[in-house]
Formats: C-alpha cells, sequence, structure tokens
C-alpha cells in the first residue's frame, strides 16, 4: 500500500528565508510526484509535476527534487514571502492502476512572517 | 482560475435533504475525480471517471452517487447525508490518468 508523508506538519520562517519541504513516499514505482499549493478552505494549485524520469523541476522560486530511489522529493522555496504562506501538498498516483488516483501526503503549513 | 469550476462554493443542508454538487472543466481533459477532504486528514479520492466511464469508485457510501453526462462536466448527488459527512469536496481533472491533475476551488459542505 502506497504511503505518502510529509515533514514537518508546520513550518514557521521569516520573509526571504530559503527553505526545504519534504516528501516522503513507500513504494518507488510512480509515474510522477506533484507538489500543490492550498490556501484556508480553498481547492489546490499545482506547482510543479515531476515525470519518474526526471530528477528535478523548476518554476520561478521553486524547485523540486525526485529520487525515486530512496522514496523521496524536496521542495525548495527560495527567499520565501508572506505570500508563499499556504499548506504544501505533495501526491504519487497509486501504483494499482486506479484510474490515476492520486495519494496525498498529510501536508506542510507553511507561515512567512513579515 | 484552473479551469476547473465547482458549483455552490457553500453548501449547508441537512440530513433528509437532496442536493448536488456540480464540477465543469474547460480544460479537455478525458478523466474527471472528486476527492473529499475532511478536517486534519489527507485527501481522499471518492470516484474517478475517464472517458465518462466511472472506473474507481473507492468504498464510497451510496448516499453519495456521482454522474458523468460528458466529458466536461462531473455532478455529486448527495441525499441523507450526516453530520461526519460536511468536508470540502473538490473535483480534479486530468488529459489521462496518472496526467497532471488541476482541482477546482472545491464546495464546502455542511450537514446539519
Amino acid at each position: 500500500k502506497q504511503e505518502v508523508t510529509q515533514i514537518p506538519a508546520a513550518l514557521s520562517v521569516p520573509e526571504g528565508e530559503n527553505l526545504v519541504l519534504n516528501c516522503s513516499f513507500t513504494d518507488s514505482a510512480i509515474y510522477n510526484l506533484q507538489w500543490f499549493r492550498q490556501d484556508p478552505g480553498k481547492g489546490l494549485t499545482s506547482l510543479l509535476l515531476i515525470q519518474s524520469s526526471q530528477r528535478e523541476q523548476t518554476s520561478g522560486r521553486l524547485n523540486a527534487s525526485l529520487d525515486k530511489s530512496s522514496g523521496r522529493s524536496t521542495l525548495y522555496i527560495a527567499a520565501s514571502q508572506p505570500g508563499d504562506s499556504a499548506t504544501y501538498l505533495c501526491a504519487v498516483p497509486s501504483p494499482y492502476n486506479q484510474g490515476g488516483k492520486l495519494i496525498f501526503g498529510q501536508g506542510t503549513e507553511l507561515s512567512v512572517k513579515p | 482560475e484552473t479551469g476547473v469550476t465547482q458549483t455552490p462554493r457553500h453548501l449547508v443542508m441537512g440530513m433528509t435533504n437532496k442536493k448536488s454538487l456540480k464540477c465543469e472543466q474547460h480544460l479537455g481533459h478525458n478523466a474527471m475525480y472528486w476527492y473529499k477532504q475532511s478536517a486534519k486528514k489527507p485527501l481522499e479520492l471518492m470516484f474517478v471517471y475517464s472517458l465518462e466511464e466511472r472506473v474507481e469508485n473507492n468504498s464510497v457510501p451510496s448516499r453519495f452517487s456521482p454522474e458523468c453526462p460528458n466529458s466536461s462536466h462531473l455532478f455529486l448527488h448527495l441525499h441523507t447525508l450526516q453530520p461526519e459527512d460536511s468536508a470540502l469536496y473538490l473535483c480534479a481533472s486530468s488529459q489521462e490518468p496518472e496526467s497532471e491533475a488541476f482541482f477546482g476551488q472545491g464546495t464546502r459542505l455542511t450537514v446539519v
């Protein structure tokens, strides 16, 4: 059974800091891994999708890496801003041919203080 | 805007009511999903439709009934719900299973 874990559960940093969010998964047979952002009470915004053949993806101040063999991904946020405050979720497709079912971690709640 | 629109954004219903949640995607995708997000729990898949056929039903109680009349629209029909069904219901779509998923803003459901 695929399980996804995110640490830390919550993180508070001063504005301007670089930070790393962690995601681990138990079954390395994944097609891809997706990072999302969720603001309170809102839906999910896709940030980055890394294919299983890729090592990393970049979008602006965000960089996501993937190490399939060790079952880990990291999301690096450079020069954090108060607007980055949100919950960050990682997800992988189920390895059991379940029609694209995504399995999510619990999320990391990030607070960036001005 | 993600290209996936959900209505209503908020819904309060009694346990004997019948209501429906609507989702529409403008991305030309072939797969659509319903997820449930309860407080302090990870998102859980409820249903998957691919090319308008249900391909996954994640052991969801029959008081939730999905409908996918075409590849752009997805409904979740609700009847005789319980207070523990109160949650954020999220719709998503993707070009095909296992490709990048895009989510709507969700419907916040409260059952009283």
